[in-house]
């Protein structure tokens, strides 16, 4: 299986900061990388598809890159709900793997 | 709009099974497939399988076959997952997910179930 390796686990930020999260793959996945929010009452929502593409409805302050092993999710200026817990997820090869996740927390 | 309403917590002894269903309304049932992800705090999110609605075939995670047998009622648009032979490590919240595809490269779980937990205990 593919070993998906998220950093950090948790990170401290403030309101308006700029974050990035990451996430390596334990083998190249030719950039087929979900992220993930969940929120702390359970619900998860999807945020970003395949390394850089944006889900409907998601702000436009959330972005995503990528190649090889390598990939990142931004958050460009945090607003109060982004506080959560982020995944990555990576679909190049069955089964398919989450990250451990990075807690986004209020500094 | 699309919902995925799973069934409530559960509470079951060591050795014996469980079944967890997961209602869909909003969308054409049998269109999409409908995932399985098991969550802990130990293990974090790990995926268990996926049904085709339409056909009920199935795909598990070597992990996950002899535990989960998921099975779809499409009278009612309803996914179920049963967990056999249920140990203490089976505990978990456990979600149901539609996969969702885009294009010739886009894959993912667009809407989730709000989740059920599982909780094994003698």
């Amino acid at each position: 299986d593919i070993q998906m390796t998220q950093t950090p686990s948790s990170m401290p930020a403030s309101l308006g900061e700029r974050v990035t999260i990451s996430c390596r793959a334990s083998q190249g996945i030719s950039n087929y990388l979900n992220w993930y929010q969940q929120k702390p009452d359970g619900t998860i929502k999807p945020l970003i598809y395949y390394t850089s593409n944006l889900q409907s409805g998601v702000p436009s302050r959330f972005s995503g890159s990528g190649s090889g092993t390598d990939y990142s999710l931004t958050i460009s200026s945090l607003e109060p709900e982004d506080f959560a817990m982020y995944y990555c997820q990576q679909y190049d090869s069955s089964p398919w793997t989450f990250g451990g996740g990075t807690k986004l927390e209020l500094k | 709009q699309v919902q995925l309403q799973q069934s409530g917590a559960e509470l079951a002894k060591p050795g014996s099974s469980v079944k967890i269903s997961c209602k869909a309304s909003g969308y054409t049932f049998t269109s999409y497939y409908i995932s399985w992800i098991k969550q802990t705090t130990g293990q974090g999110l790990e995926y268990i399988g996926y049904i085709n609605t339409g056909s009920g075939g199935t795909n598990y995670n070597e992990k996950f076959k002899g535990k989960a047998t998921l099975t779809v009622d499409k009278s009612s648009s309803t996914a179920f997952m049963q967990l056999s032979s249920l140990t203490p490590d089976d505990s978990a919240v456990y979600y149901c997910a539609r996969d969702y595809y885009s294009g010739d490269v886009g894959y993912y779980f667009d809407y989730w179930g709000q989740g059920v937990m599982v909780t094994v205990s003698s």
